[in-house]
C-alpha cells in the first residue's frame, strides 16, 4: 500500500544545530507539503512543493528550508534550531493540480524538541 | 485571518448521530469546503468535502446551506474511534489549507 512516512518520529537538539527532518512518500503525488502544529493550535504551513525543483514559502518559512530533488521526497531543514520551533511537524501529499479540490494525505509527525 | 468559525468542543455519546456546525458567512463562490479529522496522536486525515450540494461518503455527510455560509459535519452514529479535532476548512483555486483551532469532540460511552 502507499503511504508517507516521516523520520525521525522524535528528535531532540540544542539551538544552533542544523536539523534535517526526512519526509518519504510512495504515492507518486506531485504536491508535497510541510506543517507545523504547536500545542492546542491548528496546522500552520511551513513549505511547500508542486513538483521536482518547485518549493515555494508557506505561512511561516522563517528559519526553514526545503529542496525537491525527486517526485519521493521532501526534507525540511531548519538552518539554526531555535527553543521557537519546538513543535509537532506534519509532512503532507497530494496527487496534482486543483489543490483545492485535492485530498492531502499526512504522515504520522515528527516531534522536535529544541532545548 | 479567520474564513471559518467552529464550536472549541462538543461532546456525544457513543452510538448517536454528531451534528458539528462550520459558519464561513464570507466564503466566496469558488471556496471548497473540506473538512479533516486529526486524532489524538496522528495527523490529520480527510473526511470529506463539497462545494454546493451536499455529499454523503463512508466515513460522514456534509450538509451545506442554501446560502453556503455555513455547513454542518453529520456523524451517523459516533464510535469512541470518532473521538478527534475536527478541522472545517475554506479553499479556492490557487490558496492552500488554513487549518484553525478545530472542535474537539469527545465521544462518551
Amino acid at each position: 500500500d502507499a503511504e508517507i512516512t516521516q523520520s525521525p518520529r522524535h528528535k531532540i537538539t540544542e539551538t544552533g544545530r542544523q536539523v534535517t527532518l526526512a519526509c518519504h512518500q510512495t504515492w507518486n503525488h506531485n504536491n508535497m507539503f510541510w506543517y507545523r502544529q504547536d500545542l492546542g493550535h491548528g496546522l500552520r504551513l511551513i513549505h511547500y512543493s508542486y513538483g521536482v525543483q518547485d518549493t515555494n514559502k508557506g505561512e511561516v518559512s522563517d528559519g526553514y528550508s526545503v529542496s525537491r530533488s525527486n517526485t519521493e521526497d521532501l526534507p525540511l531543514t531548519l538552518e539554526s534550531a531555535a527553543s521557537s520551533q519546538t513543535s509537532v511537524y506534519f509532512c503532507a501529499s497530494s496527487e496534482s493540480g486543483a489543490s483545492y479540490t485535492d485530498t492531502q494525505y499526512f504522515g504520522p509527525g515528527t516531534r522536535l524538541t529544541v532545548l | 485571518d479567520a474564513k471559518t468559525t467552529q464550536p472549541n468542543s462538543m461532546e456525544s455519546n457513543e452510538e448517536e448521530p454528531v451534528h458539528l456546525p462550520c459558519n464561513h458567512s464570507t466564503i466566496s463562490g469558488t471556496d471548497y469546503i473540506h473538512w479533516y479529522r486529526q486524532l489524538p496522536s496522528q495527523g490529520p486525515e480527510y473526511v470529506i468535502h463539497g462545494l454546493t450540494s451536499n455529499v454523503n461518503n463512508r466515513m460522514a455527510s456534509l450538509a451545506i446551506a442554501e446560502d453556503r455560509k455555513s455547513s454542518t459535519l453529520i456523524l451517523h452514529r459516533a464510535t469512541l474511534r470518532d473521538a478527534a479535532v475536527y478541522y472545517c476548512i475554506l479553499i479556492s483555486y490557487g490558496q492552500n489549507f488554513v487549518f484553525g483551532p478545530g472542535t474537539r469532540l469527545s465521544v462518551l460511552p
